[in-house]
């Protein structure tokens, strides 16, 4: 069925560390995969996506892994921030053309200490 | 260019009461969402509008919930009668139509809270 969750909840990190969050999926044939973040009383926010033909993509301090053997997605924050404290979200694409949606998992809160 | 936009950004009803959401989407944008998160929950897949048409609303939890999208503009999700299980917050979404990508823009979230 459907599914994509969440191996950790919630995560605590001090500032400077890196800040690790895993997502494990259901959907093999699933070809597009999205991060997002949701800061309290705001929408998601698109932080960075990865296709199935690719194992990793980096950006600005983010770097997604995508594991397919295993089915399992990773977020990677280097030296994580306060104004990273969010809920990140990752979420699975099904469907093609224009039918399609995403499918989100629980989320996993992200606290930053100074 | 503006993004997505949603209204009331948060609504305090009653059961049994109806309450009515607004979304507008990034203008040009013919693909148009609904999800809902529930408190301390995964954010819910709703339903899915290709302009003024539903392509997908096989996670609208029951015939409460009434989604429209006429003129494929703007959208609306009305709650009638309101229960206490539908408290949450409801965002919407929108794309283009076979975007590259699967990326999809939200808006800021409507806030239901029924007491």
């Amino acid at each position: 069925g459907e599914s994509v969750g969440l191996h950790l909840p919630t995560l605590s990190v001090q500032e400077g560390d890196n800040s690790i969050i895993n997502c494990a999926y259901s959907n093999s044939a699933s070809d597009y995969f999205i991060w997002y973040k949701q800061e309290s009383g705001k929408g998601p926010q698109f932080i960075i996506d990865i296709r199935s033909n690719m194992d990793k993509r980096q950006g600005q301090r983010v770097t997604v892994l995508l594991n397919k053997t295993v089915k399992h997605l990773s977020l990677q924050i280097a030296a994580t921030q306060p104004g990273d404290s969010a809920v990140y979200f990752c979420a699975e694409k099904f469907g093609g053309g224009s039918n399609y949606k995403l499918t989100f998992g629980k989320g996993t809160l992200l606290t930053v200490n100074p | 260019e503006a993004g997505v936009t949603q209204f009331p950004s948060h609504s305090v009803i009653e059961k049994g009461q109806t309450v009515t959401l607004r979304c507008d989407p990034i203008s040009g944008h013919d693909n148009l969402y609904w999800y809902r998160r529930v408190m301390g929950k995964e954010i819910k897949f709703l339903l899915h509008f290709v302009k003024e048409s539903k392509q997908d609303e096989s996670g609208m939890p029951n015939n409460r919930f009434l989604a429209e999208r006429t003129g494929g503009t703007y959208s609306t999700l009305k709650v009638q009668p309101a229960e206490l299980e539908d408290s949450g917050v409801y965002f919407c979404a929108s794309s283009q139509a076979r975007a590259n990508t699967g990326e999809l823009f939200f808006g800021e979230g409507s806030r239901l809270t029924v007491l």
